[in-house]
C-alpha cells in the first residue's frame, strides 16, 4: 500500500484566482492521477500524471486550466486555474504503487475540499 | 453508455445484519478488474474488494465479499454483520485490461449505505 497526504485539506478561493494543490507518497510509485468530485457526484478522472513525461488529459479536461507537475517519483501538483464556483469539489490524488497491471490498487489521498466564491 | 451502473442511490439496512450493494458493468474487453471503494463522510477512498474477470471464485475480504456473476454482468458487494461504521457512501469501479488501452480506473456513481442501530 502507500500513504498519500494531500495539502491544501480544504481552502475557499475566490473566482479568477488559482490554486495549487500537493501531492506527496511516502514511496516512489509510476503513475499518479488526479481524480475531481464534484458535490454528489462521482468520481472523474482528470488526468493520469508519470515521471519525465506530459500529463495525459481525459476528454473535457486541458492543461491551460489544470496543469500538473510531476517533478519526481513521489510528489505531483494540479493547479485549478482561473476558478470558478463550477470547480468546487474535492479534488483526490491516486497512485498506483506497481505498473498498473490489471489488478493493481490504487491509493487514494484524503482529498482537497475547494470551494470558489 | 455508462461503463458501471449502480442503482441503488440509497440503501438502509440495521445494525448486524448483511446488505448487498449492486453493481452492473459493461465491457467487451474480456480482462477486467472490478474494486469495491467506500468513502466516509471525511472524503477518503478506502479499498475494499478487488475481484478480476478471471478469478474462478468470488473474493472475500473479511465481512466484505464479492457476488460476481459473470454472464450476468455483475459484481455485487455483499457485507455481513453491519455496523455503524459502515455507513458511507460506496462505490464500484473497473478497469479493463489493454486492449482499449485504457488503464484507468472507471467509477459508477455510487450507493449512500446507512446504517441503523
Amino acid at each position: 500500500s502507500a500513504v498519500i497526504s494531500q495539502k491544501p485539506s480544504r481552502d475557499i478561493c475566490q473566482r479568477g484566482t488559482s490554486l495549487t494543490i500537493q501531492c506527496q507518497v511516502d514511496s516512489q510509485v509510476t503513475m499518479m492521477f488526479w481524480y475531481r468530485q464534484q458535490p454528489g457526484q462521482s468520481l472523474t478522472l482528470i488526468a493520469t500524471a508519470n515521471q519525465g513525461s506530459e500529463a495525459t488529459y481525459e476528454s473535457g479536461f486541458v492543461i491551460d486550466k489544470f496543469p500538473i507537475s510531476r517533478p519526481n517519483l513521489t510528489f505531483s501538483t494540479l493547479t485549478v486555474s482561473n476558478m470558478s464556483p463550477e470547480d468546487s469539489s474535492i479534488y483526490l490524488c491516486s497512485v498506483a504503487p506497481g505498473t498498473l497491471r490489471l489488478q493493481e490498487t490504487q491509493y487514494f489521498g484524503p482529498g482537497t475540499r475547494l470551494l470558489v466564491l | 453508455a455508462q461503463k458501471i451502473t449502480q442503482t441503488q442511490p440509497g440503501m438502509f439496512v440495521q445494525e448486524k445484519e448483511a446488505v448487498t450493494l449492486d453493481c452492473t458493468y459493461d465491457t467487451s474487453d474480456p480482462s477486467y478488474g472490478l474494486f469495491w471503494y467506500k468513502q466516509p463522510s471525511s472524503g477518503e477512498m478506502i479499498f475494499l474488494i478487488y475481484q478480476g474477470s478471471y478469478d474462478q471464485q468470488n473474493a472475500t475480504e473479511g465481512r466484505y465479499s464479492l457476488n460476481f456473476q459473470k454472464a450476468r454482468k455483475s459484481a455485487n458487494l455483499v457485507i455481513s454483520a453491519s455496523q455503524l461504521g459502515d455507513s458511507a457512501m460506496y462505490f464500484c469501479a473497473m478497469r479493463e485490461g489493454y486492449q482499449g488501452g485504457s488503464e484507468k480506473l472507471v467509477f459508477g456513481k455510487g450507493t449512500k449505505l446507512t446504517v441503523n442501530p
